[in-house]
């Protein structure tokens, strides 16, 4: 069964500081690839995606992401973080041809990230 | 604005009873895909309606089931409440993407379920 793994559960950082999200899935075939934001009372929105081509793809708000095949992954990156950018993070993860394009997304099971000022 | 609407935003059941969600999508989305979302996990898909037809279905059980209307929206309902299903449910839709590869759902707020 396919799934995804975030690395960390809970990452604290300062303001300027940079960064790295880990993300690694397990389904051999082709994906679509997905980094969401859930601001403390928001809904779920779309930092970016990735579908093929340029492996390193930048989102909004500063954000890109680099999918790394060989190593089934897809770490979200920023290099100087803002303290507006405490959310938690979700990684997801699309399987190609998987009841046609259409599939589920499947979800680790996130990140906080906490800014401090 | 989330574009995706869901009601009611809270609720609270006792074991055993039945309860219904509600959803509108983003104008232009034809497709309903619902997700359930416990507590310190990430969203679990539970299916996907899309022609008014349940086209795809998570690892939930049958009490978990739902509808679409002509004019797109949707409802899930959850029958024989237990604890367990506390928890957010998000709706989220897209346009149906047919061969294309997915672009990604519009998520709603979601509806906190408690059940006590």
């Amino acid at each position: 069964a396919q799934s995804v793994s975030q690395h960390n559960h809970h990452v604290i950082l300062s303001e300027a500081a940079s960064l790295e999200l880990g993300c690694n899935y397990s389904y051999g075939g082709t994906v679509n690839l997905f980094w969401y934001v859930q601001y403390p009372g928001q809904h779920l929105q779309l930092l970016l995606k990735y579908f093929s081509g340029d492996p390193l793809v930048k989102g909004i708000k500063g954000f890109e992401a680099e999918f790394i095949k060989s190593k089934f992954s897809f770490n979200l990156r920023k290099p100087s973080v803002q303290w507006s950018d405490t959310a938690e993070y979700f990684c997801a993860v699309n399987a190609r041809g998987y009841g046609g394009s259409q599939g589920n997304l499947i979800f680790g099971k996130g990140t906080k990230l906490s800014v401090k000022p | 604005d989330a574009g995706v609407t869901q009601s009611p935003t809270h609720l609270i059941k006792t074991r055993g009873q039945q309860v219904t969600l509600r959803c509108s999508p983003k104008s232009g989305h034809d497709t309903v895909s619902w997700y359930q979302q416990a507590l310190g996990q990430g969203p679990q898909f539970i299916f996907q309606y899309y022609e008014e037809e349940e086209r795809q279905r998570g690892n939930f059980p049958d009490r978990f089931s739902g509808h679409q209307f002509p004019n797109y929206s949707s409802e899930l309902n959850v029958n024989a409440l237990w604890l367990g299903d506390s928890a957010l449910y998000l709706c989220a839709s897209s346009p149906d993407q047919g061969v294309r590869p997915l672009w990604g759902y519009t998520f709603g707020s979601g509806t906190r379920l408690t059940v006590v």
